[in-house]
């Protein structure tokens, strides 16, 4: 059974600090890795995305992936009361299929 | 300018009877999948079409069934609704192939069987 585990949460920092959220998957054949946003009641969006070891950056947002350990993180810096949300962490398996995992709810507190 | 939509919005119905869930994408995208996220978020793909071709089947009670008229439409039909089957339904598309592909959702259709 292909997993994503993430931590629940909630993940509550102080705006303009800095928020790490974390995902460790299974399946060692995953590629492709992904960050969707989700605000409540809302569909999730996508943030970021790497597919590559090490980190890649966009704004404000770092997306970071070890394959040998298997981890995924995203960090979020100068976060804002806008960011929270719940963040869900994916692994693309061979067949486009994304495996989700159960999200971290994140709250950043004004 | 809507670009993965969903009807309805909201649904909710009664045990054991039939309903069904539309979703259309104009974003000429190959790709359709449908999602059940549950109330602790878990998102779970159920079904993906790619041009009109089931391409993934879950582990999902044969009373779901898909379909697909073409590669922009992706319905869902529900026979003998159960309360277990109250749930948040994602549809969603990408274009699949290259080292990258996106997967863009739609507003989702809550449905609470009573």
């Amino acid at each position: 059974q292909k997993e994503v585990e993430q931590n629940s949460g909630p993940l509550s920092v102080p705006e303009g600090a800095i928020a790490s959220l974390n995902c460790t998957y299974s399946d060692r054949g995953s590629q492709s890795f992904f960050w969707y946003r989700q605000y409540s009641g809302k569909s999730p969006e996508l943030i970021m995305f790497i597919y590559s070891n090490g980190d890649k950056e966009d704004g404000r947002f770092t997306a970071q992936l070890n394959k040998a350990s298997q981890y995924v993180s995203l960090l979020i810096r100068d976060s804002q009361p806008s960011d929270s949300a719940t963040y869900l962490c994916a692994a693309e398996d061979s067949s486009y299929k994304l495996i989700f995992g159960s999200g971290t709810r994140l709250l950043v507190r004004p | 300018d809507t670009a993965v939509s969903q009807t309805p919005k909201y649904l909710v119905t009664q045990m054991g009877n039939d309903k069904s869930i539309k979703c259309e994408q104009n974003l000429g995208h190959d790709t359709m999948y449908w999602y059940k996220q549950d109330s602790k978020k878990f998102l779970k793909i159920m079904f993906s079409y790619n041009n009109k071709e089931l391409i993934i089947n879950e582990t999902v009670p044969n009373r779901f069934s898909p379909k697909s008229p073409d590669k922009a439409h992706l319905n869902l039909h529900i026979n003998s609704l159960e309360l277990g089957d109250s749930a948040v339904y994602f549809c969603a598309s990408s274009q699949v192939g290259g080292m990258y592909y996106e997967q863009y959702f739609g507003p989702g259709t809550r449905l609470t069987v009573t």
